[in-house]
């Protein structure tokens, strides 16, 4: 079981928009920064967004996010067909524990 | 850009201990890396922090795994290892070394490829 909760599996067709939502506490979300990472099949992870909305160099300006009280998302628009991956937040908890949420599958039909 | 490449031994025998080394290249981890640390992936299954040190020398570590974990780094060979003590089978999976910067507030923005250790007698 996850510390973070994320919904196991997502969907969506080319061009459309898709959020993934990521559920946390007053000790983690509600107080620290939120990571996004995409993991393509077979691959190491890429990180995607850093400090809940910030995009790494590189990163298309499709993907945003954003954090609000205990939760977060990751909003991806323009949906293509490349972005079918595992995508998992992550953030750190007062504990000095870095956490995870279990991944989103995304498939784009 | 940097490049980070683990190695050690494939499998590990139960009740031994879990040994790997990352060596990072394209640049020096004095100047570049915010912390560095070790994430794990089961097969099948979803990412586990193991643990981190930052450039301050301060070192944190996954609860779950902190009586049997160890993570070092040498900055002057651009090298940083994991240990992991008494291993079992639910140790299997594929470890990734991690290096965050300051420019992305220490969130893991290079991975090595990651290297499977399987726990098996």
């Amino acid at each position: 079981q996850s510390v973070l909760t994320q919904p196991p599996s997502a969907s969506g067709t080319p061009g459309q928009r898709v959020t993934i939502s990521c559920s946390g506490s007053r000790s983690n979300v509600g107080s620290n920064t939120v990571n996004w990472y995409q993991q393509v099949s077979g691959t190491a992870p890429k990180l995607l967004i850093y400090s809940s909305d910030k995009r790494p160099s590189g990163v298309p300006d499709r993907f945003s996010g954003s954090k609000s009280a205990t939760s977060a998302s990751l909003a991806i628009s323009g949906l293509q067909s490349e972005d079918e991956a595992d995508y998992y937040c992550s953030t750190w908890d007062n504990s000095l524990e870095l956490v995870f949420g279990g991944g989103t599958k995304l498939t784009v039909l | 850009q940097l490049q980070l490449q683990e190695s050690g031994p494939g499998l590990v025998k139960p009740s031994e201990t879990l040994s790997l080394t990352c060596t990072v290249s394209g640049g020096s981890m004095n100047r570049s890396a915010y912390n560095w640390g070790w994430i794990r992936q089961p097969p099948g299954k979803g990412l586990e922090w193991i643990g981190s040190i930052y450039y301050s020398g301060s070192t944190y570590y996954n609860p779950s795994l902190k009586s049997r974990v160890s993570i070092s780094g040498d900055t002057s060979k651009n090298q940083f290892s994991l240990k992991l003590n008494s291993v079992t089978a639910a140790d299997t999976a594929v470890y990734y070394c991690v290096i965050g910067r300051e420019y992305t507030y220490g969130a893991s923005d290079y991975w090595g490829q990651g290297t499977l250790v399987t726990v098996s007698s």
